[in-house]
């Protein structure tokens, strides 16, 4: 089983739908959750980064990290076609190695 | 601008070649990382280097070598003992030495080297 698990998708929604990605992980030491966006053929950037458990906000992108079930979510509203991309999550225990999800591809359809 | 370049952006390796990918970054970050990408196996940790002249090996560091003989320049050789090199390569640095720029939980990455073995 891989510390880090990620439906790896494709997903594909209409334009302005609300979008879900999750990861669930095993190991109970990770502290630090992060997403990446990864547009075709480019390296990633990081998109969300949160600390521990709670909720994050950042215009139309929500993080949340529930740690009692080792679930992290990324929400995406009203989304739009440039939001096609593939998303990875990753995590780290405070000895700080990032351990990546498979990476969700997400397309959103004008 | 700042950033990470990586070169070249593709290239074509006859098998029992070894070929060097090179990384450079004018962020002036002390760490630097290598990943290898492959399809519906996420990132995996190749080598990172955590201070110049100094190197540990990651994940799947076989078939691998890395230098760091200056701050801004990370190569990576993918010798002929690599079983299936084909994949897309990603260099990464962060600011912080912490293995993973814990501190602001950002890695910032090039744009990759896709390696294609004939």
């Amino acid at each position: 089983q891989k510390e880090v698990e990620q439906d790896p998708g494709p997903l594909s929604v209409p334009e302005g739908a609300i979008v879900s990605l999750n990861c669930t992980y095993s190991n109970s030491v990770f502290q630090y959750f992060m997403w990446y966006r990864q547009y075709s053929r480019k390296g990633p950037e990081l998109l969300m980064y949160t600390y521990s458990s709670g909720n994050k906000e950042d215009g139309r992108f929500t993080a949340q990290v529930d740690k009692s079930s080792k679930y992290i979510s990324l929400f995406i509203r009203d989304s739009q076609p440039s939001d096609s991309a593939t998303y990875l999550c990753a995590m780290s225990a405070t000895t700080g190695k990032l351990i990546f999800g498979q990476g969700t591809t997400l397309q959103v359809k004008p | 601008d700042g950033g990470i370049t990586q070169s070249p952006k593709y290239l074509f390796r006859k098998e029992g070649q070894n070929v060097t990918l090179s990384c450079e970054q004018n962020l002036n970050h002390d760490a630097m990382y290598w990943y290898r990408q492959d399809p519906g196996q996420g990132l995996r940790l190749i080598y990172y280097s955590q201070i110049v002249n100094d190197f540990q090996k990651g994940d799947i560091a076989e078939g691998y070598s890395v230098s760091r003989e200056k701050k801004e320049s990370f190569p990576l050789t993918v010798t002929s003992a690599q079983k299936n090199p084909t994949a897309f390569y990603l260099c990464a640095s962060s600011i912080s030495p912490g293995l993973a720029g814990v501190d602001t939980g950002e890695l910032f990455f090039g744009e990759g080297s896709r390696l294609t073995v004939l």
